[in-house]
């Protein structure tokens, strides 16, 4: 059973450019979640999402970066434009429906580098 | 701002010796609260949960202590091991009606075992 599967583990991208990082949950999982890490720091919450459906986007930035989780295919994380505060690592983390909290599982993380 | 925080941002310790790695959260709604263990280059990878009606889970080699009257957390670790070198994690579940759970997570504790 593959775990939660993040494509492209690193991408560089120049500024003004477009970045979009893939998300595949484990089996059997229809939710999904992006957390953003800075260096040295902590994840922080962006988005929540079923399929097709955002459920909460209290962690976004109000522009450049958008999500979504088709009906078929993995949740992509768009950012356009991209500036070099947003070099960070990007992880993706699944749920299966009906979780209490304590099933969240994340995969290994999407880096980002903006030169 | 954050919910979760951490009282040491570093611990270094000798092989063989118990390691103690603290967390302060200040939301007393949280349902659950897990540790995560994060590697370099990796994603965080769940170590042991508690719920918030529990004082005292148990896993192999770890102990999660919660205490609900300070609102502190802590992980025990037995016998430290070299490969438990990594950034701790402390999150907090927080039910948002439905099956919506978030993970808040403070800024991690990077432990070091010495051999």
């Amino acid at each position: 059973n593959a775990g939660v599967m993040q494509n492209p583990r690193h991408l560089v991208r120049r500024r003004g450019q477009e970045a979009r990082l893939r998300c595949s949950p484990m089996k059997g999982h229809s939710h999904v979640y992006w957390y953003r890490q800075l260096p040295e720091e902590g994840l922080k919450f962006m988005v929540y999402l079923q399929k097709e459906n955002i459920i909460d986007e209290s962690g976004m930035p109000k522009e450049r970066f958008s999500a979504e989780f088709p009906k078929e295919g993995p949740s992509i994380l768009r950012i356009q434009q991209v500036v070099r505060g947003d070099s960070a690592a990007y992880f993706c983390a699944s749920s299966p429906p009906n979780h209490s909290g304590n099933t969240i599982y994340f995969g290994e993380g999407s880096w980002l580098t903006v030169v | 701002g954050e919910n979760v925080g951490l009282h040491l941002p570093t611990l270094s310790v000798q092989e063989g010796d118990n390691s103690i790695i603290n967390c302060a959260y200040s939301n007393s709604a949280s349902d659950y609260f897990i540790w995560y263990k994060q590697e370099s280059g990796k994603g965080p990878q769940f170590i042991i949960d508690i719920r918030s009606n529990m004082d005292k889970r148990q896993g192999q080699r770890v102990t999660v202590l919660l205490n609900k009257t300070v609102k502190h957390l802590s992980l025990q670790i037995a016998a430290t091991q070299p490969g438990d070198s990594a950034v701790y994690f402390c999150a907090e579940v927080i039910a948002s009606g439905g099956s919506n759970y978030k993970l808040t997570f403070g800024k991690g504790t990077l432990l070091t075992v010495n051999p």
